[in-house]
């Protein structure tokens, strides 16, 4: 059903390692976005990008970084990740133009040990 | 700042009765507004939406009314099932602004 896909689901790493944290969508948006969400909690937005070579911070000051070269791809990374990381980070997308429902993957859940 | 919450955080109701999940927001700017639906291990899915322009849509056992007095949205369900058990979210824009904001969710069980 879904039009966005995460990867990998689930991670533990150590505290310390790089990672990135994928995601793409074959729905041609150009609108992506990235949320990071505690259990049972709201979503906040900590990045997002409105086209190719686009990329802005959102509300929550986060430390990974975003890039997105292609339309259809926009990785999430954390150069040195911590304990105060572990979350789960969602992504999403939507279509140009005022109100456009966004459309989320199933998200990636972080742990750093 | 802006945000958008919602009145209650948990929700038990009997399998085959309706549901109707409350959420108030400040911003008076706000036009568009949109319901998610999150089940355990999988994210956000898109309910229903409504622009400021209405007060009511109705979807597939589903309706939102908007009350843009009392700055107020609901999520009606109708006959719940138990697949409706989930994390309801709220969300609302301003299409200036072109940002979503998300309130904390309702926690909604069905009873069988």
């Amino acid at each position: 059903e879904a039009d966005i896909y995460q990867t990998p689901r689930y991670l533990v790493i150590g505290t310390g390692k790089k990672i990135t944290l994928e995601c793409s969508q074959t729905m041609g948006h150009d609108k992506m976005y990235w949320y990071q969400q505690d259990p049972g909690m709201e979503l906040h937005l900590i990045h997002y990008s409105y086209g190719v070579n686009s990329t802005e911070k959102g509300d929550l000051s986060s430390e990974s970084t975003v890039s997105r070269i292609r339309t259809e791809h926009f990785p999430l990374t954390l150069e040195s990740a911590r304990p105060s990381h572990t979350s789960q980070y969602l992504c999403a997308s939507s279509e140009t133009g005022y109100n456009s429902p966004l459309h989320f993957g199933n998200g990636t859940r972080l742990t750093v040990t | 700042g802006e945000n958008v919450g919602l009145h209650l955080p948990t929700l038990s109701v009997q399998e085959g009765d309706n549901s109707i999940i409350n959420c108030a927001y400040s911003n008076s700017a706000s036009d568009y507004f949109i319901w998610y639906k999150q089940e355990s291990g999988k994210g956000p899915q898109f309910i229903i939406d409504i622009r400021s322009n209405m007060d009511k849509r109705q979807g597939q056992r589903v309706t939102v009314l908007l009350n843009k007095t009392v700055k107020h949205l609901s999520l009606q369900i109708a006959a719940t099932q138990p697949g409706d058990s989930a994390v309801y979210f709220c969300a609302e824009m301003e299409t200036s602004y072109d940002k979503v904001i998300f309130g904390p969710g309702t926690s909604l069980s069905v009873i069988p």
